[in-house]
């Protein structure tokens, strides 16, 4: 089994700073990472598949980048609509395999 | 609109049995292979099982494998997943969640979710 690692565990960030989040594979699954963000009470929604390709109607101040086994997802110019809790998934193998997630707060 | 809409969660004794259903509306449910993932209160995500666009392909975690049965049904646009012989650790909100366009994939479409409580 892939096992998915995210640092950090939460992120204090000031609306319209920046933050970079980062996710580890413990062995390649080549650009097969998506990312997901999670409000509290709400569904995962996805942001990024194929490691760095913005999903539909996800702006472009959410980046994805990486491949093999590190990945970063990158927000700029936070809103308050974008705190939140993120989780990277891979899906290269079965099972598919979620990080713990990082909690972006302010 | 495009959704999905699970059903069917609720209190059940531990080895009790449940079964969940998502409903898809507003694109080409045939097209797609489908998922079940769940979510422990306060923790984060964990894919349960999958099943191919036709039905002839299912994949499982082993912590469900033997217990859970993930199928569907074309002609009512609708997932299922029979749980039997549940556990305290079996208590979760459980998603049903789209594959992208190939099989293997990520999710690029979640329902709301539905409780599931295993409590005696």
């Amino acid at each position: 089994e892939v096992v998915m690692t995210q640092s950090p565990g939460t992120l204090s960030v000031s609306p319209g700073g920046g933050a970079t989040l980062s996710c580890r594979a413990s062995q390649g699954v080549g650009s097969s990472l998506a990312w997901y963000q999670q409000k509290p009470g709400q569904a995962p929604r996805l942001l990024i598949h194929g490691a760095y390709l913005r999903a539909t109607d996800i702006p472009s101040r959410f980046r994805g980048g990486g491949s093999g086994t590190a990945f970063t997802l990158t927000i700029t110019s936070l809103q308050s609509d974008d705190f939140a809790l993120y989780f990277c998934q891979q899906y290269s193998e079965w099972p598919f395999t979620f990080g713990p997630g990082t909690k972006v707060d302010i | 609109e495009v959704q999905l809409s699970e059903s069917g969660g609720g209190l059940v004794q531990p080895g009790g049995s449940l079964r969940l259903s998502c409903v898809a509306s507003g694109f080409t449910f045939t097209n797609y292979a489908m998922n079940w993932v769940r979510q422990a209160p306060g923790k984060g995500l964990e894919w349960v099982s999958s099943i191919s666009a036709s039905g002839g392909n299912k994949y499982y975690a082993d912590s469900v494998k033997g217990r859970f049965t993930i199928s569907r049904d074309n002609s009512k646009s609708t997932l299922y997943l029979q749980m039997t012989s549940l556990r305290g650790e079996d208590m979760a909100v459980y998603y049903c969640a789209r594959m992208g366009s190939s099989w293997k994939d990520y999710f690029d479409l979640w329902g709301l979710g539905t409780l599931v409580t295993v409590s005696s």
